[in-house]
């Protein structure tokens, strides 16, 4: 079983369309994140939720609107996509907002042509 | 200056060698220390943690982390093909994690 889980995994669209990802966790955890991995491999931290509310919005464009409707499960929309949004983006989870560790899923790599 | 700093290499050592990974960072208030494996189109795979500071050891891998002196590492002993990888290193205070930039490792046969 899968502990963090997105779909798709690949998406490929065009400019100014509107995509979501998903991203669902099985882990019992509090706390779930968003994150973008640019080319040299950083990890940028966009969104955190812990028991589906927002607690961590990062300066990202607000194209980018996450939603948890509940714990297990939070979802990235972003609307009229950019050339610039073409990334991998991570879902994660963690046990709560005491630090601790931080779980990835195998990341959805959107292209906007 | 970045809080957390990690050379990116890329590393290649050959099959059997000892590899050695480090991260340094600033923030004294960073409580737990992370190294995640990630192969090309996956996502990062926790390696290891520790609380403070000290030594855990698992396998062929031994994670260090010394807090005066704001130094992590990961240690490889005899590295196989299969740990070509990218190598991130991270750590955290509250609900927030910092990671460093990777550094690719290349082990050839």
């Amino acid at each position: 079983d899968t502990a963090v889980s997105q779909t798709p995994k690949y998406l490929v669209t065009q400019m100014g369309n509107d995509k979501s990802i998903k991203c669902e966790q099985n882990l019992g955890h509090d706390t779930m994140y968003w994150y973008k991995q640019d080319s040299k491999k950083f990890l940028k931290i966009m969104f955190s939720y812990n028991n589906k509310e927002l607690i961590i919005n990062e300066t990202v464009p607000n194209r980018f609107s996450p939603k948890s409707p509940d714990k297990a499960h939070l979802n990235l929309h972003i609307n009229s996509l950019e050339l610039g949004d073409s990334a991998v983006y991570f879902c994660a989870s963690s046990p709560g907002t005491g630090g601790n560790t931080i779980y990835f899923g195998e990341g959805s790599w959107l292209t906007v042509v | 200056q970045k809080e957390v700093e990690q050379d990116p290499g890329p590393l290649s050592v050959p099959e059997g060698a000892i590899v050695s990974l480090n991260c340094t960072y600033s923030n004294s208030a960073f409580q737990y220390f992370m190294w995640y494996r990630q192969y090309s189109r996956k996502g990062p795979e926790l390696l290891m943690y520790t609380y403070s500071s000290g030594n855990k050891e698992d396998g062929r891998f031994t994670a260090q982390v010394d807090k005066s002196s704001k130094y992590i590492s990961l240690f490889i002993r005899d590295s196989q093909p299969s740990d070509s990888a990218t190598y991130l290193c991270a750590m955290s205070a509250g609900n927030q994690f910092y990671f460093g930039t990777g550094t690719s490792l290349t082990v050839i046969p």
